[in-house]
């Protein structure tokens, strides 16, 4: 079946140790998102790629990064994790034109 | 002012009742809304959308949209145990509310 695939899906880290998170997608979909959601709280999002357009939120902190190497494939990479950093983090991917987001099933991080 | 806002509840119905959730947003050009049901520890899952004033049904599920006064609703009727789960409101797709925490009990 076509879905977005997330790994890994738990990840823990040492506080200030850069951490990556991969998202994958078999739709074919040019949108990808990547959005952060701790504990009773909305998806906050960070950034999203159209294509391979990078749109960064404005209240993204710049520990924030991200890479689209090609359509299939997005990175979330953390730099220097502190303990608020601590969350799922959630992939979604969409086709132009459309509304709908299709989620991976998400990514928690533990900063010890 | 919050882009989407929502009850955070929690809010509990018996099994059989109707569950009704509402969420308001700010930006008045918004065109799209979306109903995700969250399950604890998951990721969410798209229940419905709404783009017309007016009712859209499907199924157990009702969405509501009055644009006039920037509500979206959604009526969960015959509600189901496997119903307890966390609702998120989302404006143009990708501008999410904090979430509505329900719980059916039997």
């Amino acid at each position: 079946d076509a879905m977005v695939i997330q790994n890994p899906r738990y990840q823990v880290t040492q506080f200030g140790k850069p951490v990556t998170l991969s998202c994958s997608q078999t739709l074919n979909h040019n949108v990808m998102y990547w959005y952060q959601q701790k504990s009773s709280q909305a998806p906050k999002l960070l950034f999203h790629y159209y294509d391979k357009d990078f749109n960064n939120e404005a209240d993204t902190p710049d520990n924030f990064q991200s890479r689209r190497p090609n359509t299939s494939f997005c990175f979330l990479d953390i730099r220097s994790p502190g303990l608020g950093d601590a969350a799922m983090y959630l992939c979604a991917t969409q086709s132009s034109g459309a509304n709908v987001l299709t989620f991976g099933a998400g990514s928690r991080l533990t900063v010890l | 002012q919050k882009e989407v806002e929502q009850n955070s509840g929690p809010l509990s119905v018996p099994e059989g009742a109707i569950a009704s959730l509402n969420c308001t947003y700010s930006d008045r050009g918004s065109q799209s809304f979306f109903w995700y049901r969250q399950y604890s520890g998951k990721s969410p899952e798209l229940i419905m959308f709404i783009y017309s004033n007016g009712d859209k049904e499907d199924g157990r599920f009702t969405a509501q949209l009055n644009k006039a006064s920037q509500y979206v609703s959604l009526l969960i009727r015959d509600s189901q145990p496997s119903d307890s789960a966390t609702y998120l409101c989302a404006v143009k797709s990708v501008r999410f509310g904090a979430g509505t925490r329900l719980t059916v009990k039997p």
